[in-house]
């Protein structure tokens, strides 16, 4: 049973344009989200991060909109660049400091054609 | 550099040969996890290490041992390898626990024939 799903496994967007990127999530305890951006043969790379006590949080070109009610965040990428095609994940945690573990997305791979 | 590093790169090893994969950071973190990545399921944990000596398992902990006597190094192990434990594996450490942001190795692509 995933409790974070991504639905989506593959994205094509032109370049300049906006990438969304969905992610659901089944459990009610999770308060905390991440997503991480992967390059072939490089491992996961933190990109941007989201407490529920928020619903919205930037970082340049990247916003990550979350709707509890919904159990549903978004990836925002604008505009998009041809260098940002890579597979991203979406992964839920706890935001006690003792947070143990991190749940991924099976994640979607985000192709920005030129 | 801060970074985390793993060897080795690749593997190709046969079912029951025993083998370790190295993992080592140099942010002196305290947590340290390993994760294995399959096709349409992304990346799931297999243990992690709050600190020295304090390991615990994760989702797909079966089959595989680690263990955490270095503050720096946190080694998985494979016993008696099968073929589906065949993956690529990555290793993460941040400084405090998954709410923190995690730092990942390049990855590990092993085989199991």
């Amino acid at each position: 049973d995933q409790q974070v799903k991504q639905n989506s496994p593959s994205l094509s967007v032109q370049e300049g344009r906006i990438s969304i990127l969905n992610c659901d999530y089944t459990n009610s305890m999770f308060d905390y989200f991440l997503w991480y951006k992967k390059y072939p043969a490089e491992g996961p790379t933190f990109l941007i991060s989201i407490s529920s006590i928020k619903d919205k949080n930037e970082d340049g070109r990247f916003t990550v909109f979350l709707n509890k009610s919904a159990k549903h965040l978004s990836l925002h990428i604008v505009p998009s660049q041809p260098g940002d095609s890579a597979v991203y994940f979406c992964a839920a945690s706890f935001s006690s400091g003792s947070a143990r573990q991190l749940t991924f997305g099976s994640g979607t791979q985000l192709t920005v054609l030129p | 550099e801060a970074q985390v590093t793993q060897n080795p790169r690749y593997l190709i090893t046969v079912t029951g040969k025993k083998l370790t994969v190295t993992c080592s950071q140099n942010m002196n973190h305290e947590y340290m996890s390993w994760y294995r990545q399959d096709p349409g399921l992304g990346l799931r944990q297999i243990y992690y290490s709050m600190n020295v000596e304090v390991t615990d398992k994760g989702d797909v902990p079966e089959g595989y041992k680690v263990s955490r006597k270095e503050k720096r190094n946190f080694p998985l192990i494979l016993e008696s390898p099968s073929p589906n434990q065949t993956s690529l594996y990555f290793c993460a450490s941040s400084y405090s626990g998954t709410a923190t942001r995690q730092f990942f190795g390049p990855g590990t692509r092993l085989t199991v024939l």
